[in-house]
Order: structure tokens, then C-alpha cells, then sequence
């Protein structure tokens, strides 16, 4: 089954101490996308990847990493957590500029205390 | 910069009834147009784009939304809601040139549907 899986899908943390969620597509997509979404303003676009090793900012990359060494995966870091950080975060991938068409995981909920 | 304006944060129906969801959009380039929906402690879901090509697009589930150049438009209807329907819907524009296939996102509109 094509998908997008992300982990954890749920999480409590404390601030700065340091968490990866993990995402992996089945779908050999070149792009990859991570985004958050908070209540009243939709989604937003932390970071993204062309392709393997091409990584770029989104619309709020402020205080996140990612990195793409392999073509299925796209972890996103939080070096630091913090309170502003609570928030459901998303990957997505797609064909990329062959198909804006975006294909998303489940979610990850992130609460920072 | 692309724009993507969902008047409204919640619209409610009867059963039966005509689903009606606006979506007004803002891009200096011909743009993708899409809608997405949202089930409780879901992902998204792509329920139909626009691309090129014929303005009226269907979608799935019985969804069909119109491009409208002169409007900057793509509202989704629906002309019988279903109780399943309830949902966060999301309308989303990318432009055609790039390499960042980004799309941004309305802040998008929770549908109820009463029995």
C-alpha cells in the first residue's frame, strides 16, 4: 500500500531536550515535505526536499532540522524543543515538479511542556 | 506570494442538503488549485485538483469544485451531504514554476452535518 508513515504519532516532551520524528514514503517521491499545522492557520511549511541531499527553508523553519540521505526518509528534528513548538506536524511527499499532488502521513502530535 | 482566503471557520447542514465551501485564491502565475479533507486524527486527504484543462472538476466521494479565472475562485459544492461528510476541508494553491512544490493552505473550514 502506497503511504507516508510518520513516528511517534504522539508525544510529551519537556523543553530542550532534543526528539526526532521520523518519516518514510513507500512511493519512490523525489520531493518531500514537512508542515505544521495550528488552529486558525492552517498549514504551514517547515522545510523541504528536492531530492536526496537537497533540503530548503519553508515558510517557518525556525528552530527545526532535517536532513535527506536516503530517498524514502525525512526526519525532522527539534535540537531544543520549546512551548511554541506544541503543534501537529505533518510529512508529505509527492512526484514533485512532475505533480504538485502532495500525499500525507497520519500526523505527528507534539506537546512541549 | 500565493494567498488562499476560507471566509469562515465553520458552516453546518442538514442531511440532504447542498454543500457549499469558498475558496478565493491569490497567485501572480497560473496555479494548481486543490481541496483537501481532514477526518478526525487523520492526515490529509486529496479530494480533487485542478491542473489545466476543464474548469468543472470531480472529485471523490461526490465532490466537484469550478475554476473561475475572472473570480479567483475554486468553491467546492456538493449537492446532497451525507453525515459522513463531516470534516475539516482545506482548499490549497500551488503555482506552476518552481521547484518547491509548496502548497498553501486556507486556514480551512470544519463541516457539520445535522441529522
Amino acid at each position: 500500500e502506497a503511504q507516508v508513515t510518520q513516528n511517534p504519532r504522539y508525544l510529551i516532551t519537556v523543553t530542550g531536550k532534543k526528539l526526532t520524528v521520523t518519516c518514510s514514503q513507500n512511493m519512490n517521491h523525489e520531493y518531500m515535505s514537512w508542515y505544521r499545522q495550528d488552529p486558525g492557520l492552517g498549514l504551514r511549511q517547515i522545510y523541504y526536499s528536492m531530492n536526496v541531499e537537497v533540503t530548503d527553508k519553508g515558510d517557518v523553519p525556525e528552530g527545526y532540522k532535517v536532513s535527506r540521505k536516503e530517498k524514502r526518509n525525512f526526519p525532522l528534528i527539534l535540537e531544543s524543543p520549546s512551548p511554541n513548538q506544541t503543534s501537529l506536524y505533518f510529512c508529505a511527499s509527492s512526484f514533485g515538479v512532475r505533480s504538485r499532488e502532495l500525499f500525507f502521513g497520519e500526523g505527528s502530535r507534539l506537546t512541549v511542556l | 506570494a500565493q494567498s488562499v482566503t476560507q471566509l469562515g471557520s465553520h458552516v453546518s447542514v442538514s442531511e440532504g442538503a447542498l454543500v457549499l465551501l469558498r475558496c478565493n485564491y491569490s497567485s501572480s502565475v497560473p496555479p494548481y488549485l486543490f481541496w483537501y479533507v481532514q477526518y478526525p486524527n487523520q492526515g490529509l486527504q486529496l479530494l480533487l485538483k485542478y491542473t489545466t484543462g476543464a474548469t468543472l472538476v470531480k472529485g471523490i466521494n461526490g465532490f466537484e469544485a469550478e475554476f473561475k479565472k475572472s473570480e479567483t475562485s475554486f468553491h467546492l459544492t456538493k449537492p446532497s451531504a451525507h453525515m459522513s461528510d463531516a470534516a475539516e476541508y482545506f482548499c490549497a494553491v500551488s503555482d506552476q514554476t518552481g521547484a518547491n512544490s509548496k502548497l498553501t493552505f486556507g486556514k480551512g473550514i470544519t463541516l457539520s452535518v445535522r441529522p
